[in-house]
Formats: C-alpha cells, structure tokens, sequence
C-alpha cells in the first residue's frame, strides 16, 4: 500500500547534537511538507518543498535543515541551532493536481536529553 | 500573515448532546480541511471543503464553510466517546504554485458519559 513512512518513531538527542528524521513516501507526490507540534498545540511548518532540489522555508524553520534529492525523500534534520527541539514532528506529501489532498506520516516524537 | 483561530480550545460535553466547532480565517482560502487526531497519532483526514457553502458529512459529524465570513463549522450531532479525540481545522492557500497548510490551535473533545 501507498503511504509515508518516518523513522524511527521516537528519538533521543543529547545536547548539542544534530539528528536527522526520516521522511519517505511511495505515492508519487511532488511536494512534501514538514510540521512540528508541540503539545496542546496546532502544527506549524517547518520547510517544504514542490520538486525535487527545491525546497523552502516555512513559519519556523530555525535550527533546522532539509533536502530533496530524491522525489521519495524529504529527510529533516534539527541541527544544535534549534534549542527546543522537543516535539512531535509530522512528515506531509500532497500530489499536485486540481483535486489534491495531503497525507500525513504517523510521526516522530524528538527528546532531548 | 494567515491567521487560523479556533474555539473553543477545549470542549467537554456529555453523550448525545449536540456541538459545534468554529473555525475563523483571516484571509480568502482555496480550500478548508478538517482533521481528527488521537493523542500521540498522527492526523486523519475528515473533510475537504472546497467552496462557499460547501457541506459535508460523515457519520455524527457535519462541516460547513462559508467563505464570505472566513468560516468553518464542525458540527457534532448526539456525541459518542468514541468522537473524543483533538480536531483541526486547516487552510490551504495556493500562491505561486506552492500551496501550504496554516492550521488552527485545535479543539480538544472530551465526550464523558
């Protein structure tokens, strides 16, 4: 079955130390979306990107860095600049068309330690 | 800047009672989604609201939109327990071909016998 997948599902970071979130999806959507939840609150974006080698910066993308290599993958990585990382992050791909929606991962919870 | 605000934040109410969801927006969206979330999962897809006066509905639950008045209703006809869960509304605004989710601060469900 199509979908997207993230890993791994939960994930320690010590301080100062960068980490990567796995983001790949099999629906042969072009553009893909990273949203960042903190608890009792809304998702708010991180980066996306609409093609391949393009990618752009979202409400809060401080701290963090992304890539688009591959049409599938849309790895985020928090770097030692993001000094709360704590979070819930979601992973999104949406297929471009006139009748399009967005599918969502299952998540990656982020502590620091 | 868009601005998506929901209320109530926080809704507890007892079986079989009737609610509803407000979902304000500050400025002209293409479409409207509403979204349910357990707690530690990721999102599922209730309704696209594609155009003024769109109504949808699906089991206990009906959403409307009213894009005069930037305004989404989730109405919530005789509440079960299983409806507790957090909903979301989200809208999505395409510019320049790149189109993005702006989502509201959500609304917790408590539905208590």
């Amino acid at each position: 079955d199509g979908g997207i997948t993230q890993s791994p599902k939960y994930l320690f970071r010590k301080e100062g130390q960068n980490v990567t979130l796995s983001c790949e999806q099999n629906l042969n959507h072009d553009a893909m979306y990273w949203y960042r939840q903190d608890p009792g609150q809304g998702l708010r974006l991180i980066y996306y990107s609409q093609i391949v080698n393009d990618f752009q910066k979202g409400d809060i993308a401080e701290g963090y860095s992304v890539s688009r290599e591959k049409k599938e993958s849309f790895p985020l990585t928090v770097t030692s600049a993001q000094k709360n990382p704590t979070a819930f992050y979601l992973c999104a791909s949406r297929v471009d068309s006139l009748d399009y929606g967005y599918t969502f991962g299952s998540g990656t919870r982020l502590t620091v330690v | 800047e868009l601005k998506v605000e929901q209320n109530p934040l926080f809704l507890s109410m007892q079986e079989g009672k009737n609610y509803t969801i407000y979902c304000n927006y500050s400025t002209t969206s293409d479409r409207l989604y509403w979204y349910r979330q357990d707690p530690g999962k990721s999102l599922e897809s209730l309704f696209v609201l594609l155009s003024n006066g769109a109504v949808k509905q699906e089991g206990r639950l009906m959403a409307s939109l009213d894009t005069k008045a930037r305004l989404s209703t989730l109405h919530i006809t005789a509440a079960v327990h299983d409806l507790s869960a957090t909903y979301f509304c989200a809208v999505d605004i395409l510019r320049h071909s790149a189109s993005k989710l702006t989502f509201g601060t959500g609304t917790r469900l408590q539905v208590t016998l």
